[in-house]
């Protein structure tokens, strides 16, 4: 079964800092990764999907992804206390996603 | 409005008593879910429907069944609860099969069993 590994555990920015959160995967036929983001106390929501190499921007967040490596990285600039939650990365398993543990992230102002 | 709707959203139970967790989606999605999350872990698979009628185990079946008899309605049993049990269960739903679609979650039902 695949294991989907994040790093690190968890994360404190100071507000208006760079977030940087990774992930991989063990399964080397993986070649998408999604991120999910859950606030404390509510559910999981999609915040961005990768499925090509390289880098895939949408406002303050960026996602890069190697396929080589089976690695995704998240990255939030300019975090804001709003940004604190749990950021779950997921890739594919046989037709259904696999969980890692996730990143806490923390946002200081 | 997408949305995926879980009941109830708190329930105390005590250990062997039987537990249903039931799950609608007003997205006509083929594809539903049930994960459980517990503190500090990610979300586990538990069972995965792919349409009326079509449920497959997922990582973690033990202790589990699942009824699909509407494609908008999925349920989640539990045949005498145990302890190890508590826990907060997610239902989801997606438009396809498959891993490349937007899993869409229910606000979960956080389970105690005692």
């Amino acid at each position: 079964q695949q294991k989907v590994q994040q790093s690190p555990e968890s994360l404190i920015v100071p507000e208006g800092g760079m977030a940087s959160l990774n992930c991989t995967s063990s399964d080397r036929n993986v070649d998408y990764f999604w991120w999910y983001r859950q606030h404390s106390g509510k559910s999981p929501k999609m915040l961005m999907s990768i499925f090509s190499n390289g880098e895939k921007e949408e406002g303050r967040f960026t996602v890069h992804l190697n396929k080589a490596s089976l690695h995704t990285s998240l990255h939030i600039r300019d975090s804001q206390p709003s940004d604190s939650a749990l950021y779950l990365c997921a890739a594919p398993d046989t037709g259904k996603l696999t969980f890692g543990d996730g990143t806490v992230l923390t946002v200081k102002p | 409005d997408m949305k995926v709707t879980q009941m109830p959203r708190y329930l105390i139970k005590r250990m062997g008593e039987n537990v249903l967790l039931e799950c609608g989606q007003d997205m006509s999605h083929e594809t539903m879910y049930w994960y459980r999350q517990d503190p500090g872990l990610g979300l586990q698979l538990i069972y995965i429907s792919y349409d009326v009628d079509s449920n497959s185990e997922g990582d973690i079946p033990k202790g589990y069944r699942v009824s699909r008899k509407k494609r908008e309605h999925f349920s989640l049993i539990l045949d005498s609860a145990k302890t190890n049990q508590t826990s907060v269960y997610f239902c989801a739903s997606s438009p396809g099969q498959g891993a490349g679609n937007t899993l869409y979650f229910g606000e979960g039902s956080r389970l105690i069993v005692v």
